[in-house]
């Protein structure tokens, strides 16, 4: 089984602090992303990679940065928390690969509910 | 641009009774289509998929028709469970598209009641 795993399900952090959420994956996976869930809102994608080293901005990367050292691995920093952040952060990884219906199936995390206080 | 559209939730049935969760969307050529199930405490997981024009997807007794004239994928279920109570996304991808990316309706929450 594919395994998505984040490694806070829950954060409790301070406006101005520097906030890391980490992800990684175990299927070897090309292509990773960043989402936030609101209520109302559904999913929004904050940035995607498909590579190591290699990213781009989703819909709403504002005071959002990645890193991708590893290929296993996709960092989501929040250089300085604001209140307006407090949400639920979901990362997700899929395979790029010929098969085109295979390669649009995302595997979840279990999300990590960062307020920011 | 291309956007997804759910009905709004909450919905709350009975034990047993009929499901049907509206999806509509707008994109230029032809994507894919997708229903994803988020159950609570847990990330979303794929509930089902079609990837052509009256492809039907199915899974744990829910199903999905790729609707082109009517650009829909409305999720139908004939007897729900307490256990199907969840948040479900309806989602689209083209199908030339460099790493998968989705764009994901709203979420529709569905509570089924004993």
């Amino acid at each position: 089984d594919v395994k998505v795993t984040q490694s806070s399900r829950y954060l409790v952090k301070r406006t101005g602090e520097k906030v890391f959420l980490e992800c990684v994956q175990d299927m070897d996976h090309e292509n990773m992303f960043w989402y936030r869930q609101d209520p109302g809102l559904g999913l929004r994608l904050i940035y995607f990679s498909y590579d190591v080293k290699m990213k781009e901005k989703g819909d709403i990367p504002e005071g959002y940065s990645v890193s991708r050292e590893k290929k296993e691995r996709f960092s989501l920093i929040l250089e300085s928390a604001s209140t307006n952040q407090t949400s639920m952060y979901l990362c997700a990884s899929s395979f790029e690969g010929s098969r085109v219906t295979a390669k649009n199936i995302q595997y979840f995390g279990a999300g990590t509910r960062l307020s920011v206080l | 641009g291309n956007s997804v559209t759910q009905m709004e939730g909450p919905v709350t049935l009975s034990e047993e009774a009929f499901l049907t969760i509206n999806c509509t969307y707008t994109a230029t050529g032809y994507p894919s289509l997708f229903w994803y199930v988020q159950y609570p405490g847990e990330g979303l997981q794929l509930l089902l998929k079609a990837t052509k024009a009256d492809d039907k997807g199915s899974n744990k007794g829910f199903e999905a028709t790729y609707r082109k004239e009517t650009t829909s994928f409305h999720l139908e279920k004939g007897s729900v469970q307490v256990s199907d109570s969840a948040v479900y996304f309806c989602a689209l991808s083209k199908i030339y598209n460099q790493g998968g990316k989705l764009i994901f309706g709203q979420g529709t929450e569905l509570s089924v009641k004993p």
